[in-house]
């Protein structure tokens, strides 16, 4: 079982859809969680934290379920520029220094 | 203020060369990374290196050395290049003990062994 899990995708979805992604980790010790972003050929960068009481940025709302070790994305209006591979990374690191495992991303493809 | 840079680009390698990827970040950040991606494969850590002076293995390290030079520069070594190693390479930088756990990506290696 591979340490963090996604669909793959892609989703396809029309301009202003909303669409959610979902990932499941299995390590229950697993400090941190993130939403990455990566355009293609690009780097990836980090979209937003995941914290257990769930957060928002704008159009983006991210939850965490520690007990079904679940992490989940939520994009409201999505534009033409959200298309990208959305990464679940989980940090089992600690102490000095993080040690991030990489989902394999979903592809998400917005079309007009 | 570039953030992290990656030299080079693209590279054509012929089985059993060697080369080194070199990194740099100019974020005064503690922590650096070299990763590899792979189609299908999510991103994988190959080494790692908390603080200047220091390095550690992460999960695929076979085949790979590095050289934490100073704070600045964390170079990829393959001393002897094998097609399984034909791959995109992130190096990576963060500041542990800072607000958020960011790791800032370098725009990456696309190495071809053949």
């Amino acid at each position: 079982r591979k340490e963090v899990e996604q669909d793959p995708g892609p989703f396809n979805v029309p301009e202003g859809a909303t669409v959610a992604f979902n990932c499941t980790y299995s390590n229950s010790a697993s400090q941190s969680f993130f939403w990455y972003r990566q355009d293609c050929r690009k780097e990836p960068k980090l979209l937003m934290s995941v914290y257990s009481s769930g957060n928002e940025d704008g159009r983006f709302t991210a939850q965490l379920n520690r007990a079904s070790q679940y992490i989940s994305l939520l994009i409201r209006d999505s534009k033409l520029s959200d298309s990208a591979t959305y990464l679940c990374v989980v940090n089992v690191g600690g102490g000095a220094t993080n040690k991030l495992i990489f989902g394999t991303g979903t592809l998400l493809a917005v079309q007009p | 203020n570039a953030g992290v840079t990656q030299t080079p680009k693209f590279q054509v390698l012929k089985t059993g060369q060697s080369m080194t990827l070199q990194c740099a970040q100019d974020m005064n950040h503690n922590s650096m990374y070299w990763y590899r991606q792979d189609p299908g494969m999510g991103l994988r850590l190959i080494y790692y290196s908390a603080s200047e002076g220091t390095t550690d293995k992460g999960e695929v390290p076979n085949g790979y050395n590095v050289s934490r030079l100073n704070k600045r520069e964390f170079s990829l070594r393959l001393e002897s290049a094998a097609p399984s190693q034909t791959s995109v390479y992130f190096c990576a930088s963060s500041d542990i003990g800072g607000p958020v756990e960011t790791q800032y990506f370098g725009p990456g290696t696309r190495l071809l062994v053949l």
